[in-house]
């Protein structure tokens, strides 16, 4: 987990409010990863974002999901008019040339809907 | 359409005994295995992987063994230790079109417990 930074840990939100998890990777990797985790289930793959690009995203549900990796600042997650379905564990993760193939996670956000 | 299987939902070992975690997968594309610890509250943390042109990869106390007809791998932890006891995924990239491999598919994960 050393260097992936999300934030916030927790968060609750109510139905319809949005909410926005950030993460920052390691220092020197430029790929970064977001997989979801609902209760009583393994990690899913939602999306896979280089800097300023959207490279891989078929883990992402269709509406009301959005993610972006900026040229300056964190990634972020978004979700808009969240449902309590999305109450889940965020979990970002990054790796760049010196990870080689394998991928290194933050230490995850929590979302609650209420 | 479950690609990473984890059969096992929960195991049990004494401390200072080997504790063996399953992991069958159906791609056959699949060319690269990762074993990661997650304890609650936390992510996951990588312990250890394998490529496909290997059949074993040893760190410490953790051993990995592919057995690439069988489609099986497992994780051998010995010996083990209480503070081994956390949830283990297995996982393997979905690298088709040699895009990335960090898109992983992961199990469902093996709850260890290891008693003192």
């Amino acid at each position: 987990n050393a260097g992936v930074m999300q934030n916030p840990r927790h968060l609750v939100r109510r139905r319809g409010q949005e909410a926005r998890l950030r993460c920052s990777p390691m220092k020197g990797h430029s790929h970064v990863y977001w997989y979801r985790q609902l209760p009583e289930e393994g990690l899913k793959f939602m999306v896979y974002l280089q800097k300023e690009n959207i490279i891989d995203e078929s883990g992402m549900p269709k509406e009301r999901f959005s993610a972006e990796f900026p040229k300056e600042g964190p990634s972020i997650l978004r979700i808009q008019q969240v449902v309590r379905g999305d109450s889940a564990a965020y979990f970002c993760a990054s790796s760049g040339w010196q990870s080689g193939n394998t991928i290194y996670f933050g230490e995850g956000s929590w979302l609650t809907v209420v | 359409d479950q690609q990473v299987k984890q059969n096992s939902p929960s195991l049990s070992v004494q401390e200072g005994r080997i504790s063996i975690l399953n992991c069958d997968y159906t791609n056959s594309m699949f060319d690269y295995f990762l074993w990661y610890k997650k304890y609650p509250a936390e992510g996951p943390t990588f312990l250890i992987s394998i490529s496909s042109i290997k059949d074993k990869n040893e760190d410490g106390r953790f051993t990995v063994f592919l057995n690439k007809s069988a489609k099986h791998l497992s994780l051998h932890i010995v010996p083990s230790q209480p503070g081994d006891s956390a949830v283990y995924f297995c996982a393997a990239p979905d690298n088709a079109g040699g895009t990335s491999y960090g898109k992983l598919t992961f199990g469902q994960g093996t709850i260890l417990t290891v008693h003192p």
